[in-house]
């Protein structure tokens, strides 16, 4: 199965700035399908990315995902407040699909 | 609009069979253009699919639980369930029920925390 690593764990910011958080895969990803979700605390997650490019129904353009092979990146371009939360990468491309640990983004 | 709840035991005695269920309101469950599946977070940890079930009953399970897993779906009541067999501490987690297009999760339950102890 593919493992992914993301990074950092946790990451400080403040509103308005920029984060760009990581996932590194331990092989290709097939097709670059990579997906990335937002989790606050006590909710599900929500789908924000997918095909490791391609924003979800709803979803601001602040979000961007990027990358190929085996390294990807979600960048939130300005952050917003409802933006703090952790975010985990899942690759769709084969079975089993498979998530990372995920990244906090915190406010700083 | 779509919307997905689980429901079941949040206490499962170790040994026993973890069992859940997942209603689908305001959609077809026997829709062909979607998957039904079950992803779980242990608490403050990260997420793991369990499985997947199509409306034909076709099942897909990830390979570290399949052993233990059975999903299963029940058309008639916009309905599919989980049972996990011979749970263990470390299967206390936060049960989600979603809907699998492309093995994309785009919508997801609330949640269910299912607590195994005795």
């Amino acid at each position: 199965e593919i493992v992914l690593t993301q990074s950092p764990g946790t990451l400080s910011l403040s509103p308005g700035e920029r984060a760009t958080l990581s996932c590194r895969a331990s092989q290709s990803v097939s097709n670059n399908y990579l997906a990335w979700y937002q989790q606050k605390l006590g909710q599900a997650p929500r789908l924000l990315i997918y095909g490791a490019s391609s924003r979800a129904t709803g979803i601001p353009d602040r979000f961007s995902g990027g990358g190929s092979g085996t390294d990807f990146t979600l960048t939130i371009s300005r952050l917003e407040p409802e933006d703090f939360a952790v975010y985990y990468c899942q690759q769709h491309g084969s079975s089993p699909v498979t998530f990372g640990q995920g990244t906090k983004v915190e406010i700083k | 609009q779509l919307q997905l709840q689980e429901s079941g035991p949040g206490l499962v005695k170790p040994s026993e069979t973890l069992s859940l269920t997942c209603t689908v309101s305001g959609g077809s469950i026997n829709s062909g253009a979607y998957y039904w599946g079950w992803v779980r977070q242990p608490p403050g940890e990260g997420l793991e699919w369990i499985g997947s079930v199509y409306y034909s009953g076709n099942t897909y399970y990830n390979p570290s639980l399949k052993s233990r897993v059975t999903i299963s779906i029940d058309t008639s009541k916009n309905q599919f369930s989980l049972k996990l067999s011979s749970v263990t501490a470390a299967d206390t987690a936060v049960y989600y029920c979603a809907k699998v297009v492309g093995a994309l999760f785009d919508q997801w339950g609330q949640g269910k925390l299912v607590t195994v102890s005795s």
